[in-house]
């Protein structure tokens, strides 16, 4: 029973490129969170999203920062015109139940910007 | 204030100690609370729920005191393979609906 899945587990990309990172969740989940952790720094919610629907995107940065999750296929985390403040780990987490609160979390998505 | 927050640590231990972290959390309406684990540059890993009658999973115990909004996580009988950074993480509802909220944990090394 594979966990949640990220790919690519290492993105380069120079300042002004796009980044596009990929979550699909466990199996049988619906609930798809998003999280970026900075360097030397704690994990800080962006976006919560259910098929074809975001829920909560109070954490997202209001420019540049876009996230969908459609009805087939993984969700995406899109960074346009990315900027060194970008470099982070990108955390996806899925879960069954939002009543559960009990989040599994990917691999992540190391993003550097060079 | 910050929302979650913990001693960063490190917390040098010797195999076999009893270690304890402390988290306080700003939001008094905060319903729900765990401990995670996360090892060096590797995904957050739910270690256990935190309830208000505390709770232990075999050398691990949390503790959560409502009025002093104060989570604890003890470790007994340390091993090597406790390193790792122990993150508080707290739920309330409103206008974050119930996502995660992450301390910036605190990092332990149990040494031989």
């Amino acid at each position: 029973n594979a966990g949640v899945m990220q790919n690519p587990r290492h993105l380069v990309r120079r300042r002004g490129q796009e980044a596009r990172l990929r979550c699909s969740p466990m199996k049988g989940h619906s609930h798809v969170y998003w999280y970026r952790q900075l360097p030397e720094e704690g994990l800080k919610f962006m976006v919560y999203l259910q098929k074809e629907n975001i829920i909560d995107e109070s954490g997202m940065p209001k420019e540049r920062f876009s996230a969908e999750f459609p009805k087939e296929g993984p969700s995406i985390l899109r960074i346009q015109q990315v900027v060194r403040g970008d470099s982070a780990a990108y955390f996806c987490a899925s879960s069954g139940d939002r009543a559960s609160y009990e989040q599994y979390f990917g691999p992540g998505t190391r993003l550097t910007v060079t | 204030r910050k929302e979650v927050e913990q001693d960063p640590g490190p917390f040098n231990v010797p195999e076999g100690a009893t270690v304890a972290f402390n988290c306080t959390y700003s939001n008094s309406a905060s319903q729900s609370f765990f401990w995670y684990r996360q090892d060096c540059r590797k995904e957050p890993k739910l270690l256990m729920s935190v309830y208000s009658s505390g709770n232990e999973d075999g050398r691990f115990t949390a503790q959560l005191n409502r009025a002093s909004q104060y989570i604890s996580l003890l470790i007994r009988d340390s091993k090597l393979s406790d390193s790792a950074t122990y993150l508080c993480v707290v739920i309330d509802y409103g206008g974050s609906q119930g996502n995660l909220i992450f301390g910036k944990g605190t990092k332990l090394s149990v040494k031989p």
